[in-house]
């Protein structure tokens, strides 16, 4: 919603191997935000990237989960040697705009399931 | 550990009364609060949100009240339709560390 669109919808991949995600922000904000998205757990925060950043910082200790910015308007989650416990949905989510930097619009999310 | 705790997984309600969404959160360290709505297979829609320097915050139909010494919030949404019936789950910021933390969601149903 709100211009904020997220690829695939749907992906499984093999534990161990690296997977992206995609995030296509079309009013190209600055900051973009990454939540993993547990049933019955909440969301929690991943990264963020910026678009001055083209790495970004991590909020996970274990350093698999970083965000990239290869355009403006695109951010990708890439997440190393993936784990059964990373199965969940990814959602990618954006500033309202209207002053503040909180994220405000989020994408539908991709389900990501590692077998 | 929950930083921020819907305690009531699902509530019914009539079509037009008031409904009543309750959030706890136990970091005072939050200045900013927002709560969302979600249907199945879509990301979260933003409906409202409120800083930690205020204690109500009114738009249309939903309004949001903040109890800064009991670290409690609620979502009043009046009168009720049923299309308001969705997952509700409050988020909790702390401005300038870019870390939302959502509760666990509380899923409404509206009743004609």
């Amino acid at each position: 919603g709100a211009g904020v669109s997220q690829s695939p919808r749907y992906k499984v991949a093999k534990r161990g191997r690296d997977v992206a995600l995609r995030c296509d922000s079309i009013s190209g904000h600055v900051t973009l935000y990454w939540y993993r998205q547990t049933l019955g757990q909440g969301s929690e925060v991943l990264t963020y990237s910026q678009s001055d950043a083209q790495r970004d910082k991590s909020g996970r200790p274990s350093g698999r989960f970083s965000a990239e910015r290869p355009e403006r308007s695109v951010s990708t989650l890439k997440i190393q040697r993936t784990e059964q416990g990373d199965s969940a949905v990814y959602l990618c989510a954006s500033p309202c705009g209207c002053g503040g930097n909180q994220p405000q619009h989020f994408g539908d999310g991709t389900r990501l399931s590692i077998l | 550990d929950q930083q921020v705790k819907q305690n009531s997984p699902s509530l019914s309600v009539q079509e037009g009364r008031i409904s009543i969404l309750n959030c706890d959160y136990t970091n005072s360290m939050f200045d900013y609060f927002l709560w969302y709505k979600k249907y199945p297979a879509e990301g979260p829609t933003f409906l409202i949100s409120i800083s930690s320097i205020k204690d109500k915050n009114e738009d249309g139909r939903f309004t949001v009240f903040l109890n800064k010494s009991a670290k409690h919030l609620s979502l009043h949404i009046v009168p009720s339709q049923p299309g308001d019936s969705a997952v509700y789950f409050c988020a909790a910021l702390i401005q300038g560390a870019q870390k939302l933390v959502f509760g666990q969601g509380t899923r409404l149903t509206i009743n004609p």
